[in-house]
C-alpha cells in the first residue's frame, strides 16, 4: 500500500485556476469512487472538502471540484482566492476497509 | 456539534507503547460511522494508522498493523490508540477523525496532538 502520488507544488495568480492530480493504481484510485480531498493549512486539522470523487460538503465553496479518470483523480481551485493557499492531501479506499493518502500538494496563491 | 478530542503523553521513550484517547461528544461513537486515527510527522504528509466502525469491527493500515490496536469505551464515549515498540519514526502529529461511511471522507477531525519518541 503506497502512497498515492501529488505534484509537491502547485500554484496561480488570484481569479485563476489550479489543478492538482493524485495518481494511484488499479487498486485503489482506479478500483473506486471513493477519493477524497483535504484542505489542510497550517497549524491546522485537515478540512474535508471533496469526497466520493466530486460531491462538495455542506459549506464547501462550489469553486471546489473534483474528478477522476483511469487511475488518477484531480481537484480543480477555481477563482483561487488567498485563503485557498494552503497543502491539499487526496485519500483514496484501498480495499478491505483500508485507506491510502497522497503525498500532499502545497498550492500558493502568487 | 460533534467534537473529538486527542489526549496523551506528549513525549514516549524509544520501544515503548504509545497511547491516545479520543474523546467524542456531540454523537454516541456506538450508534454508526466509522472512527479512526491519522498521523502526520512533522513537516510531512498524512498516513492513516486504522479505524473502527461502530459495530465493533478494527481496520488497521497493513504497515502497521503488527504494532496497533484500536481500542473502545462506549461507556466513555472515546476510543485509543497504542501503538507498540515506537521508534524516532512514529514522532508525529495524531488525529482522530470520523467518517461517514466507508468512503473514507473524514469530516470531523480533532485538533491533533504532537506525539514525540525520544528518550
Amino acid at each position: 500500500q503506497s502512497a498515492l502520488t501529488q505534484p509537491p507544488s502547485a500554484s496561480g495568480s488570484p481569479g485563476q485556476s489550479v489543478t492538482i492530480s493524485c495518481t494511484g493504481t488499479s487498486s485503489d484510485v482506479g478500483a473506486y469512487k471513493y477519493v477524497s480531498w483535504y484542505q489542510q493549512h497550517p497549524g491546522k486539522a485537515p478540512k474535508l472538502m471533496i469526497s466520493e470523487v466530486s460531491k462538495r460538503p455542506a459549506g464547501v465553496p462550489d469553486r471546489f471540484s473534483g474528478s477522476k479518470s483511469g487511475n488518477t483523480a484531480s481537484l480543480t481551485v477555481s477563482g483561487l482566492q488567498a485563503e485557498d493557499e494552503a497543502d491539499y492531501y487526496c485519500s483514496s479506499y484501498a480495499g478491505s476497509n483500508t485507506y491510502v493518502f497522497g503525498t500532499g500538494t502545497k498550492v500558493t496563491v502568487l | 456539534q460533534v467534537q473529538l478530542q486527542e489526549s496523551g503523553p506528549g513525549l514516549v521513550k524509544p520501544s515503548e507503547t504509545l497511547s491516545l484517547i479520543c474523546a467524542v461528544s456531540g454523537y454516541s461513537i456506538r450508534s454508526n460511522y466509522y472512527w479512526g486515527w491519522i498521523r502526520q510527522p512533522p513537516g510531512k504528509g498524512l498516513e492513516w494508522i486504522g479505524s473502527f466502525y461502530h459495530s465493533g469491527s478494527t481496520y488497521y493500515n497493513p504497515s502497521l498493523k503488527s504494532r496497533v490496536t484500536i481500542s473502545v469505551d462506549t461507556s466513555k464515549n472515546q476510543f485509543s490508540l497504542r501503538l507498540s515498540s515506537v521508534t524516532a519514526a512514529d514522532t508525529a502529529f495524531y488525529y482522530c477523525a470520523r467518517s461517514g461511511d466507508i468512503s473514507g471522507a473524514n469530516d470531523y477531525w480533532g485538533q491533533g496532538t504532537l506525539v514525540t519518541v525520544s528518550s
